[in-house]
């Protein structure tokens, strides 16, 4: 079974704080990605990688970095935590096979910020 | 820009009856198609998946159908059960390499004793 593993379930931070999210999968994927959930909005992506060293804006980057030195791991980072960033944090893992490139992804359990 | 919604923000229904939660998409090029289930406090979990190359899918219990001409996707559920209540959204893919998916913003279905 593919697992994705969060470093915390519940986060509570402070404004301007710098925060970070870590992401470990165990499947050797080449892909991994960072998304926010927030109530009515579905998901969103913030950044994406597809390699080690390598990383994509995705649709909502502003206010977020990522970090992806290992292949199984991928770190979001929020350089001074907002109000705004408030929200339940997905990562997801997917392969590259076929001719599709990105199949289906795998979750995490989520981690839910609370900047305060 | 492209954007995949579904068609009600919650559902209930009986126990044992069946269940179909609706989804629009607006990207004509979008070919392929998955429904996750996100159950309370837990990531989205894969249900089941279809390609534009097909109008129906079956899994166990569920079924999925694309309507290409009205881009519109479904997924039933037969005989829902208590373990069916979570949120279920569905997300397409462009037949772009590497083209990233987009995500509804989901259906929440309650299930009636």
């Amino acid at each position: 079974d593919v697992k994705v593993t969060q470093s915390s379930r519940y986060l509570v931070k402070r404004t301007g704080e710098k925060v970070f999210l870590e992401c470990v999968q165990d499947m050797d994927h080449e892909n991994m990605f960072w998304y926010r959930q927030d109530p009515g909005l579905g998901l969103r992506l913030i950044y994406f990688s597809y390699d080690v060293k390598m990383k994509e804006k995705g649709d909502i980057p502003e206010g977020y970095s990522v970090s992806r030195e290992k292949k199984e791991r991928f770190s979001l980072i929020l350089e001074s935590a907002s109000t705004n960033q408030t929200s339940m944090y997905l990562c997801a893992s997917s392969d590259t096979s076929g001719t599709r490139g990105y199949n289906e992804q795998f979750f995490g359990p989520g981690t839910r910020l609370t900047v305060l | 820009g492209e954007s995949v919604g579904l068609h009600l923000p919650t559902l209930s229904v009986q126990e044992g009856d069946n269940s179909i939660i609706n989804c629009a998409y607006s990207n004509s090029a979008s070919d392929y198609f998955i429904w996750y289930k996100q159950e309370s406090g837990k990531g989205p979990q894969f249900i089941i998946d279809i390609r534009s190359n097909m109008d129906k899918r079956q899994g166990q219990r569920v079924t999925v159908l694309l309507n290409k001409t009205v881009k519109h996707l479904s997924l039933q559920i037969a005989a829902t059960q208590p373990g069916d209540s979570a949120v279920y959204f569905c997300a397409d893919q462009t037949n772009n390499y590497g083209q990233n998916f987009v995500f509804g913003p989901g259906t929440r279905l309650s299930v009636l004793p």
